[in-house]
């Protein structure tokens, strides 16, 4: 099945600087992967995904690269904010069935 | 996200106990999962299920059952087999015509 990990586990950033998270899977026929917000005791929120037709998807300050051939993806935070600290998934859909396997997460700090 | 619930936000329970996590989607989706998060970490997969009354165990799900009587309810029984059953539980659902997942707001099991 598929696998997914991601680095950091922690990441520390200044107000203004950016922020980069990465994650590989292992199922190179995995085709789509979404990235969730989870602030403290709330729920996971999506805040961006990308498919495997598509190599960057840009929202705002929020973008995310897809290496297919590397198996690997990335999400880029440009600007931070203190609101932006939270711990954030990334995620890829398993090939052929329901399941979407969660990276182990990255705890982002923006210190003001 | 909004057409997500879960209930209740807090429960504690005696061990012994069996308690159950009420899930509810008013987003007509076909698919329904449960994840536990433990403190800092991942998400991980209890059951899931792609259609009313069928369902698949995840990762995790010794001391765990579920039901899919209804498209929009997924409910959650922790059974006194679950040794550690202290954990923040997250229901999601997707639809069959997209991969991405929505969450509910989770509970939050304490065992006392």
């Amino acid at each position: 099945g598929e696998n997914v990990e991601q680095h950091p586990s922690t990441l520390s950033v200044q107000e203004g600087d950016s922020a980069v998270i990465k994650c590989t899977y292992s199922d190179s026929a995995s085709n789509y992967f979404p990235w969730y917000k989870q602030e403290l005791g709330k729920r996971p929120q999506l805040i961006i995904d990308i498919r495997s037709n598509v190599g960057e998807k840009k929202d705002q300050r929020i973008a995310v690269t897809l290496n297919k051939t590397a198996k690997h993806f990335s999400l880029h935070i440009t600007e931070t904010q203190p609101e932006d600290s939270a711990v954030y998934f990334c995620a890829a859909r398993e090939t052929g069935g329901f399941k979407t396997i969660f990276g182990a997460g990255t705890r982002l700090f923006v210190k003001a | 996200d909004g057409g997500i619930t879960q209930s209740p936000k807090y429960l504690f329970r005696k061990e012994g106990q069996n308690v159950t996590l009420s899930c509810e989607q008013n987003l007509n989706h076909d698919a329904m999962y449960w994840y536990r998060q433990d403190p800092g970490q991942g998400l991980r997969l209890i059951y899931y299920s792609q259609i009313v009354n069928d369902f698949q165990k995840g990762d995790i799900a010794e001391g765990y059952s579920v039901s899919r009587e209804k498209k929009e309810s997924f409910p959650l029984t922790v059974t006194s087999a679950q040794k550690n059953p202290t954990a923040f539980y997250l229901c999601a659902s997707n639809s069959g015509l997209t991969d991405t997942q929505y969450f509910g707001p989770g509970t939050r099991l304490t065992v006392l």
